[in-house]
């Protein structure tokens, strides 16, 4: 599975949107970009997943760039529960391998 | 939607001894469980892999005999850790895929957590 690099922390006003990037380069062209966050001392909340076309759910909106190389997650009005750890994972087809994760963002949304 | 339940949330234990921990997938047929670690400030790593059924797959440098893992059935697999140390302090996550996942658009559903305290 693709290897993702996303910044160490960011921070957002609440009530304003978070974009958070996500940089994998080395996709493939059977592989998905899934986003999941990891709210303090909890297991990860899933958000949201592609594979080229860009998503929108009722948490966030899914860009994916046309060569597929970055994406960004955006939750377009941060409040102060959204601050926790997201995780941009890549990963191969629809089958069920394991999901590796990386270090994550560090989202702190401010009052 | 799916939901995978695990217990203990929190669990205190003396060296030596040993601690299970559970996780039942409560309204979808968990046909493989996955199972991490988090140690503070880092990120989840995966320990094993696991088909209902069949032997687990431990990932390398994880002691199969020290980290026991069962999935006996298509709803619970549990975790053992045998002979806890204080190192084996940690939060750990189970995670569940399978068929039958009610509203599960991605397939993967996780649960709570469980901290392990060895004194």
């Amino acid at each position: 599975d693709a290897k993702t690099t996303q910044p160490t922390s960011m921070d957002c006003a609440e009530g304003r949107a978070a974009n958070l990037p996500c940089n994998h380069s080395t996709i493939s062209g059977n592989e998905y970009v899934y986003w999941y966050r990891q709210i303090h001392s909890q297991g990860p909340q899933y958000i949201i997943h592609g594979l080229k076309n860009n998503e929108t759910n009722e948490m966030a909106s899914l860009i994916i760039t046309e060569d597929r190389k970055s994406s960004t997650l955006i939750l377009p009005h941060a409040t102060l529960r959204d601050t926790a750890v997201y995780y941009c994972i890549v990963k191969g087809g629809t089958s069920y391998g394991k999901l590796t994760f990386g270090q994550g963002t560090i989202l702190t949304v401010h009052p | 939607g799916a939901v995978v339940s695990q217990h203990p949330s929190r669990v205190i234990c003396k060296s030596g001894t040993s601690v299970k921990i559970e996780c039942r997938s409560l309204d979808f047929q968990a046909t493989t469980m996955f199972w991490y670690r988090q140690f503070p400030k880092q990120s989840l790593m995966l320990m094993a892999t696991s088909n209902e059924g069949s032997k687990a797959t431990y990932e390398q440098g994880v002691e199969k005999d020290k980290f026991l893992i069962n999935h006996a059935s298509l709803t619970l697999s549990t975790l053992t850790v045998t002979s806890a140390h204080p190192e084996d302090s940690s939060f750990y996550i189970c995670s569940a895929t399978g068929s039958g996942a009610a509203g599960v658009s991605n397939g993967y559903t996780f649960g709570s957590g469980t901290r392990l305290t060895v004194v």
